[in-house]
């Protein structure tokens, strides 16, 4: 079945720092893929998508490029700040069919961003 | 504020109760999508219903059952609880298209002591 793999938490990474969190994936089909982030104490909320390869999604600074060769999503930022700090989901869809349809989720990355 | 209004926030009860969790999706979304968030597992999707009809199904226990409500209000059944039941329940909604960003309700902690 589908299945999504992201790296081990946590991150630990001060103010202005370079972020990459690392997502592949397994699907059978074509997926979409997405990132959503959960605050302390909220649902999930969509930060980015991609539909097919080679489409890049932004979003608040963050960056992940669709890459269907490595099957990878990886989530990247220039410069973190302490707002970022969060658990991030790495997520694809299973488009079998329109109404159809769900995410399947990483196991989330947290993320500690430090002044 | 994501739309998605899931009551209780909290809920704590014993083992061999039943509990029922509702949600209320966002204004104009058809499908709704059960999830169970716990630190060994991560987030499991449950069951997805699309106006009233049940889609999808996934790790979702004999002991537990949901339904979509003609007012499309949706309610997850969790009936004799064991402790392994405790977990952070999310319910989400989307339009049902292909692609469709899911929004999120803040959850329901379960706790079964």
């Amino acid at each position: 079945g589908d299945s999504v793999t992201q790296m081990e938490g946590p991150v630990t990474l001060s103010e202005e720092a370079f972020l990459t969190i690392n997502c592949t994936y397994t699907a059978t089909g074509y997926p979409s893929l997405f990132w959503y982030v959960q605050y302390p104490g909220e649902g999930l909320q969509l930060l980015l998508k991609a539909t097919k390869a080679d489409d890049k999604g932004s979003n608040k600074g963050f960056e992940a490029t669709y890459r269907k060769e490595t099957t990878s999503f990886h989530l990247e930022k220039g410069s973190v700040q302490v707002s970022d700090s969060a658990v991030y989901f790495c997520a694809l869809s299973d488009r079998r069919g329109g109404s159809n349809y769900k995410l399947t989720f990483g196991k989330g990355t947290l993320l500690t961003v430090n002044p | 504020d994501s739309g998605v209004t899931q009551t209780p926030k909290h809920l704590i009860t014993a083992t061999g109760q039943r509990v029922t969790l509702r949600c209320s999706p966002r204004s104009g979304d058809l499908s709704v999508y059960w999830y169970q968030q716990s630190l060994d597992q991560g987030l499991q999707f449950l069951i997805q219903y699309y106006n009233g009809e049940e889609r999808a199904k996934g790790n979702i226990l004999e002991r537990f059952s949901a339904q979509q409500f003609p007012d499309l209000h949706s309610e997850l059944n969790l009936s004799s609880l064991e402790l392994g039941d405790s977990a952070l329940y999310f319910c989400a909604s989307s339009r049902g298209q292909v692609n469709s960003p899911l929004h999120f309700g803040n959850g329901t902690r379960l706790t079964v002591t």
